[in-house]
């Protein structure tokens, strides 16, 4: 295995059209975690999943936004009606274990709404 | 609730100088501390953690300290090298509610130069 993937790893779409992103994480992993981050800020936790169960949600997710991860395995993230203000890197990390846990992020899927 | 405050960049260092990246939190209980790191063009990667006051976690070089009395965690290296220009992140996680997510600073951007 080697790391979490995403894909894809740009879009580019007009206004108002919807998008899906998928990411796979390392296969023993049982939490699976959706950020985002803007240009020169830090990650943003938007949603945490454990196993199949979507545990916590930030109120960042508006409803224009659903994330699945059907059988525990990959996840998707669907923004509906792109806006503008949606364009930014959507992250996706996951890990194995307590608090200390280490995170492994993907590389990030680039979103530009135009 | 939990933030994270990290020092201004970019920071601009020569080669071989001292680097200090100044990170304090706000957390109650006791959150575990990390660094992630961000090469240009890469995702982020875990550099340092600690889990525990007075704990100090290291790694290629790099070094930082949980201070509880502070509630600082500043990540330190004694030698700079060109190859340490990044963006760095420190971040911190807390159980809340079941979810584990991890609440980062905007990042500070290195650049080193010869």
């Amino acid at each position: 295995d080697t790391g979490v993937s995403q894909n894809p790893r740009h879009k580019i779409t007009k206004r108002g059209q919807n998008v899906t992103f998928r990411c796979d994480p390392i296969s023993e992993h049982n939490r699976l975690y959706w950020y985002r981050q803007t240009l020169g800020q830090g990650p943003e936790f938007l949603t945490y999943f454990q196993n199949e169960a979507q545990l916590e949600k930030s109120r960042l997710l508006s409803d224009r936004f659903s994330a699945e991860r059907p059988k525990g395995s990959f996840s998707t993230l669907e923004i509906q009606r792109t806006e503008q203000g949606d364009s930014a890197m959507y992250l996706c990390a996951s890990s194995l274990g307590d608090q200390g846990a280490v995170d492994f992020f993907g590389q990030g899927t680039r979103l530009t709404v135009v | 609730g939990n933030s994270v405050t990290q020092m201004e960049g970019p920071v601009t260092l020569s080669e071989e100088a001292f680097l200090t990246i100044n990170c304090t939190y706000t957390a109650t209980g006791y959150p575990s501390l990390f660094w992630y790191v961000q090469y240009p063009g890469e995702g982020l990667q875990l550099l340092l953690k600690a889990t525990k006051a007075d704990d100090k976690g290291s790694n290629k070089g790099f070094e930082a300290t949980y201070r509880k009395e502070t509630t600082s965690f500043h990540l330190e290296k004694g030698s700079v090298q060109v190859s340490d220009s990044a963006v760095y992140f420190c971040a911190l996680r807390r159980l809340t509610g079941g979810g584990n997510k991890l609440t980062f600073g905007t990042g500070t951007q290195l650049k080193v130069e010869l």
